[in-house]
């Protein structure tokens, strides 16, 4: 199993640019979510979704979109970069009964 | 879920044990307690998770206070590879809706030689 992967590793965008962020997982886990960490913070729950089809708002929801129209990918969506959102983007996925959650490796996002 | 407090950082000594501590003084009754590290760079990695027993795999220990109030993970022979920043987080094992971790700052742990 390659588990839960990402791209792209880094990304560099201009203020107003839009960009998708890639997620897969080939562990079949029907809970997928999106983090994002700042310098020297936690993390922080974006988006996630607990099935094909179904997608909630997190924590932090505003300027990204989602949609999970198969288990294995969960993109995540920025449809007008702005500095703000300069940060690390981790995905993660684990089973709907499971008690362990399952990274990628992160997106290191710049926005100028 | 309910809060937890941890210190900013700590160092350890190398094949010595690590003794990361968390409070979570409002901890109810159907929260677990989860243990994840984050090593620079890369994403989070589980642990260890417990609800009142003490818990042991072979990666760490777990021990839970009686009243649940605190917990201290113990990593029993730390190497440089243990060094990270390690979150404590408590949530219900529930499968509803947004069952999501919520991280914290954590504690970073330095492994000195």
């Amino acid at each position: 199993n390659a588990g839960v992967t990402q791209t792209p590793k880094f990304q560099v965008l201009k203020t107003g640019q839009s960009m998708t962020l890639q997620c897969a997982q080939d562990m079949n886990h029907e809970y997928m979510s999106w983090y994002r960490q700042d310098p020297g913070m936690g993390l922080r729950l974006i988006h996630y979704s607990v099935g094909a089809g179904i997608t909630d708002q997190g924590e932090v929801p505003n300027g990204y979109n989602v949609s999970r129209s198969t288990t294995e990918d969960f993109p995540l969506r920025l449809l007008s970069a702005a500095p703000s959102q300069t940060s690390v983007y981790f995905c993660a996925s684990r089973e709907r009964f499971g008690e362990t959650q399952y990274f990628g490796p992160g997106t290191r996002l710049l926005v100028l | 879920d309910a809060k937890t407090t941890q210190p900013p950082s700590m160092d350890c000594a190398e094949g010595r044990a690590a003794n990361l501590p968390c409070n979570h003084s409002t901890i109810s009754g159907n929260e677990y307690v989860y243990w994840y590290r984050q090593i620079h760079s890369q994403g989070p990695q589980y642990i260890i998770h417990g609800l009142k027993n003490n818990e042991t795999n072979e990666m760490a220990s777990l021990i839970i206070t009686e009243d649940r109030k605190s917990s201290t993970l113990i990593l029993p022979h730390a190497t440089l590879r243990d060094t990270a920043v390690y979150y404590c987080i408590v949530r219900t094992l529930n499968n509803n809706a947004g069952n999501m971790l919520t991280f914290g700052g954590g504690t970073r742990l330095m492994v000195k030689p």
